[in-house]
């Protein structure tokens, strides 16, 4: 079974400019996840989607969008770059309804870098 | 608020000799609590889980951790060091929030080193 796979692995953008990361889940899973990892906030969660339908969002400016689609895979998209945004983005995915007790299946990461 | 502590940023330890790391976690409820790995320049792997079952939880490659519900604490183990351990490690709690869902919430990692 293929595990989760992200697109692209390594962007470099400008400042002001937007981007778009895709992630496709595990087949079969449903719920997808997206994380920001930077080395002085850690890991921090951004939103979760289900059915097409954003469920949950973290503590992030509106810059910071995503959606799904009916075959379950997402798009995560940031406007209006800026320095700070530079980070590992992680996708998540899991089979299960209620996400919060069962583990969640990380893919490799999109590592972003604004100049 | 739900919450977890990593102890240490860093753990060094030599192969063959056994590994600690340690997790105090803060949660109203009766918390679900995981193990992730992570090793360079890779996404995360989940070594094991809790989640209200047996309070000493077995996971991949011989690693393993005991919910300690008295002591808020999720230390996780091994036995032996091998080489390939070397990584960085998550304790993770999940949130609930409304409608069924909820969300993960990360420790701060702690960086496992193996010397030969």
């Amino acid at each position: 079974k293929a595990g989760v796979t992200q697109t692209p692995r390594y962007l470099i953008k400008t400042r002001g400019q937007q981007v778009t990361l895709s992630c496709s889940p595990i087949s079969g899973h449903r719920s997808v996840s997206w994380y920001q990892q930077t080395p002085g906030q850690g890991l921090q969660f951004l939103f979760e989607y289900f059915s097409e339908t954003q469920r949950n969002k973290g503590n992030f400016p509106g810059r910071f969008s995503g959606r799904q689609f009916s075959n379950s895979r997402s798009e995560m998209n940031v406007s209006t770059l800026e320095l700070g945004d530079s980070a590992l983005y992680l996708c998540a995915s899991s089979g299960r309804d209620r996400a919060l007790s069962y583990e969640q299946y990380f893919g490799p990461g999109t590592r972003l870098t604004v100049t | 608020a739900q919450s977890v502590t990593q102890l240490d940023s860093h753990v060094s330890v030599s192969e063959g000799t056994p590994v600690l790391l340690r997790c105090n976690y803060s949660s109203s409820y009766s918390p679900s609590l995981f193990w992730y790995v992570q090793h360079p320049n890779k996404g995360l792997q989940l070594l094991l889980k809790y989640t209200s079952a047996a309070t000493l939880v077995k996971g991949i490659n011989g690693f393993e951790a005991e919910f300690k519900k008295s002591e808020t604490s999720f230390h996780l183990t091994k036995p032996s060091a091998h080489m390939s351990d070397a990584a960085e490690y998550f304790c993770v709690v999940s949130v609930p929030l409304s409608g069924n869902t909820g969300k993960l919430i990360f420790g701060q990692g702690t960086t496992l080193q193996v010397k030969p």
